[in-house]
Parts: structure tokens; C-alpha cells; sequence
């Protein structure tokens, strides 16, 4: 059973551009999560995805967005980023309804830092 | 908002002894508790959760205390081991999809 991959690791953008984070979930897992988590905090809910369409989202402006597709992988994409958006940014995935009960499972987190 | 708040930055406790991690939250309508433990360099990984009618729960030597009339849960480990040294995150979801984390504690044992 194969956990949560996600790639790039570490990323270096310049403010302005856009980036594409991507995550595979778990196998069985048709739910994925994304969060941010900035240094010396916790992560932050972003959104998530169940059947390929948003299901819930955090405060995050709209320059946030993401898709999932039938294979239940996932992307995140930030456009016009900011100094602010330097972040660990971690993708989560479980089976529907039970991610409260048995917990998510987390990928490693892609690094992104924006200058 | 800080709806989950972890108020101990750090905790260092001597192996064998009784680690205790502090929680508090603000949203009564949390209905499920959980705690992640996280290693350098990966993602949080889930330990032991709780639902809001019970107010303990057990898996080895891990366990987690919930005080709803406090909105106050606890993890309690015991014996301590090198090991464990984490970081420790309290989360708390009032649905399926809206977890909400504390800032973590980072307990060190010492062996």
C-alpha cells in the first residue's frame, strides 16, 4: 500500500508567478486535502476535494484553486504568489467519512519558497 | 481565528517518565479529536483520535483525555521514549472536511 506522494519537494518562485503543487493519494483513499503550513505553526485548511469537486474550503483567497481527478490525485495551484505564500504546503488524503475517525494520511509536503 | 490552541511551544520529559500534552479549543461544535506526531522532513502522522461522547480513549501507550465542559483534551504518554520526540499536533473537526490544528508542542525525551 503506496502512502501520499507529492512532488515538487522544494520549489523557488518568484512573487508574481504561478505554481502547480501536485499529490497522489493513498491507494483506497478518494479524498484529498491540502494545507499550509507556515513556519512555527500548524497547518492551515485550504481545501478539499471528494468526487473531483471542492468539498469545503479554509480562508484562502480565490487565487487558490485546485482539481482532482478520476484517479483521486490532485493539484494545487497558486497564481499571482506572494512573499506570504513561502510555505510547507501539505497534501492529505482519506476515504470519505472516515478522515475524522482514523485520521488523515500526509504526504512529506512540498517546500515553496517565493522571492 | 485560533479555534485550537496548543499554549506549550516545547516539553522536555526524562524517558520513562509520563509525558502530558495540552490542548485547548474554542468551537463547541468540534465532534472529533485527533493527535498527529511529526518528524523532520515528513508529514504529520495520526495517532489517536476521540469522539466528543467519549472522554478518553486508549491505545497503548498513548491516551487522550477530553474535558468537553473545558473544551480541554490532554495526551498522555507513557513510559516515554527517545523515540517520541516530536512535534505534537491537536486537531479538532466539526466536519468531515474542515480540520483545524493546534501550533504544535515539541516534546524531547531524554534518555
Amino acid at each position: 500500500e503506496t502512502g501520499v506522494t507529492q512532488s515538487p519537494t522544494h520549489l523557488i518562485k518568484t512573487r508574481g508567478q504561478q505554481v502547480t503543487l501536485r499529490c497522489s493519494s493513498q491507494s483506497g483513499h478518494n479524498t484529498v486535502s491540502w494545507y499550509q503550513q507556515a513556519l512555527g505553526q500548524g497547518p492551515q485548511f485550504i481545501f478539499q476535494y471528494y468526487r473531483e469537486e471542492e468539498n469545503g474550503r479554509g480562508n484562502f483567497p480565490p487565487r487558490f484553486s485546485g482539481l482532482q481527478f478520476p484517479n483521486y490525485s490532485s493539484e494545487l495551484n497558486v497564481n499571482a504568489l506572494e512573499l506570504d505564500d513561502s510555505a510547507l504546503y501539505l497534501c492529505a488524503s482519506s476515504a470519505v467519512g472516515l478522515g475524522s475517525r482514523s485520521g488523515y494520511t500526509f504526504g512529506s509536503g512540498t517546500r515553496l519558497t517565493v522571492v | 481565528d485560533q479555534q485550537v490552541k496548543q499554549n506549550s511551544p516545547s516539553l522536555s520529559v526524562q524517558e520513562g517518565r509520563i509525558s502530558i500534552l495540552n490542548c485547548d479549543y474554542t468551537n463547541s461544535m468540534f465532534d472529533y479529536f485527533l493527535w498527529y506526531k511529526k518528524y523532520p522532513a515528513e508529514g504529520p502522522t495520526f495517532l489517536i483520535s476521540i469522539s466528543s461522547i467519549k472522554d478518553k480513549n486508549e491505545d497503548g501507550r498513548f491516551t487522550v483525555f477530553l474535558n468537553k465542559s473545558a473544551k480541554h483534551l490532554s495526551l498522555h504518554i507513557v513510559p516515554s521514549q527517545p523515540g517520541d520526540s516530536a512535534v505534537y499536533f491537536c486537531a479538532a473537526s466539526a466536519s468531515n472536511n474542515d480540520m483545524r490544528f493546534g501550533a504544535g508542542t515539541r516534546l524531547t525525551v531524554k534518555p
